[in-house]
This record gives structure tokens, sequence and C-alpha cells, in this order.
């Protein structure tokens, strides 16, 4: 299993501004993801995080608004740019273990 | 084409009673995996219960079972005695591997409220 720790829970931001969210696993894994749940819908991947090397992102989502970080086995941060309220969604962090994925708790942003 | 497919928005049922909410599935790998998750509003993502594409018996988890239908690309989760602490969004989610790497595909979600 894994425990995976994400941070903040929430926020509120104002419009234009920055947030950083943060995952820690207890464990070290090649391949963190993150995801972007806006209200009412399913989970949609955002990008794949390696260690030492560009994340992957899935079509709709560039680096230059959703800045990724790996810098080693247990940590990876997800930057959401210059927000506006259309970003104001639940992002979650995963990593996979044997058959199963774990999440995060899931950071509620709210853009005003 | 939806990969996974819910056709339950929502779904009520009375305490201790079992409910079946539906998923449906597509894909052209042999190899391939099936969870629901369970996500309360607090929005955390709660492991249910996997099936993998060659398990001949159809997986339990306590008061959750999957019947998992293969021929018809179906993989029903099964709750049974049903309480109030259920009440929550239900997603069904595919496992698949592209380009050597492990996707999770989610359903669009049941949302499941156990009345008293």
């Amino acid at each position: 299993s894994a425990v995976i720790s994400q941070k903040p829970s929430r926020d509120i931001c104002q419009r234009g501004t920055s947030l950083t969210i943060q995952c820690q696993v207890d464990s070290q894994v090649t391949m963190m993801f993150w995801y972007r749940q806006q209200p009412g819908q399913s989970l949609t991947l955002i990008a794949t995080a390696n260690q030492g090397s560009e994340a992957t992102y899935e079509s709709g989502f560039v680096i230059d608004k959703f800045p990724i970080s790996r810098p080693n086995l247990t940590f990876s941060t997800l930057t959401v740019s210059n927000m506006s309220p259309e970003d104001s969604s639940i992002y979650l962090c995963s990593v996979y273990v044997n058959t199963e994925a774990f999440f995060g708790q899931g950071t509620r942003l709210t853009v005003v | 084409a939806q990969k996974i497919t819910q056709t339950q928005p929502g779904m009520f049922v009375q305490e201790k009673e079992a409910v079946t909410l539906d998923c449906t599935y597509d894909t052209s790998d042999q190899s391939y995996g099936l969870f629901w998750y369970k996500q309360p509003s607090s929005g955390e993502m709660i492991f249910l219960i996997y099936q993998g594409s060659y398990d001949e018996q159809n997986a339990t988890e306590g008061r959750y079972s999957l019947n998992f239908q293969k021929a018809r690309k179906s993989a029903n989760l099964v709750i049974s005695a049903s309480q109030l602490g259920d009440s929550a969004m239900y997603f069904c989610a595919m496992r698949e591997v592209t380009s050597g790497t492990y996707k999770y595909i989610f359903g669009t979600g049941t949302r499941l409220k156990v009345l008293a």
C-alpha cells in the first residue's frame, strides 16, 4: 500500500495568482499522477510525473499552465498558474502500487 | 467513445438493503483491471474493490462484490446491507496500458444516497 500526504487540503485563491500543491508518498514510486476533478464531474488525468524527466501531459493540458516538479521518488508538486474561476476543481495526486491506485486526500481549489 | 460508462447518475437505496451500481467498459486489451472507488463529500478517493481481466471468480471485499461479466464487458458493484455511511459518489475505473504506461480511466460516477 501507499500513504500519500497532499497539501493544502483546500484553498481559496484570487484570479491571476498561482497555487502549488504538494504530494508526499511514504514509499518510493516511479510514477506519480495528477488528476483534476471539476465540479460534479469525473477525474481527468492532467499529467504523469517521472523522477528525473519532464512530465508527460495529456491532451488539453500544457506545462505553462500546470508545471510539475518531481525532484525525487517520494515527492511531487503541481502548480496551477494564472488561475481563473474555471480552474476551481479538486486536484488529486495518485500513485500505483501493484494493482491499485492510491490517492492523496485531494486539494479543493476555489478561484474567486 | 466512452471507455467507462456509468449510466446511473444517482441512486437511492433503503438502509440494510442491497444495491447494484452499473459499469460497462470498452477495451481491446486482453489484460486490464477494473476498479471501484468511493468518494465521500470530503473529496478523497477510497479504493473499494479490484477485478483483473483474467480473474475467473468475482471479486469480493466485505460488503462489496463485483459482478464481472467479461463477455458483456460489465463490472457492476454490489453493496450488500447498505449503511448510511455508504452515501457517496462511486466511480468505476479501468486500468489499461498505453505506450508502456499504466493509465486509469474513470467513469462519470454514480451518487448513492442511503435512506434511513
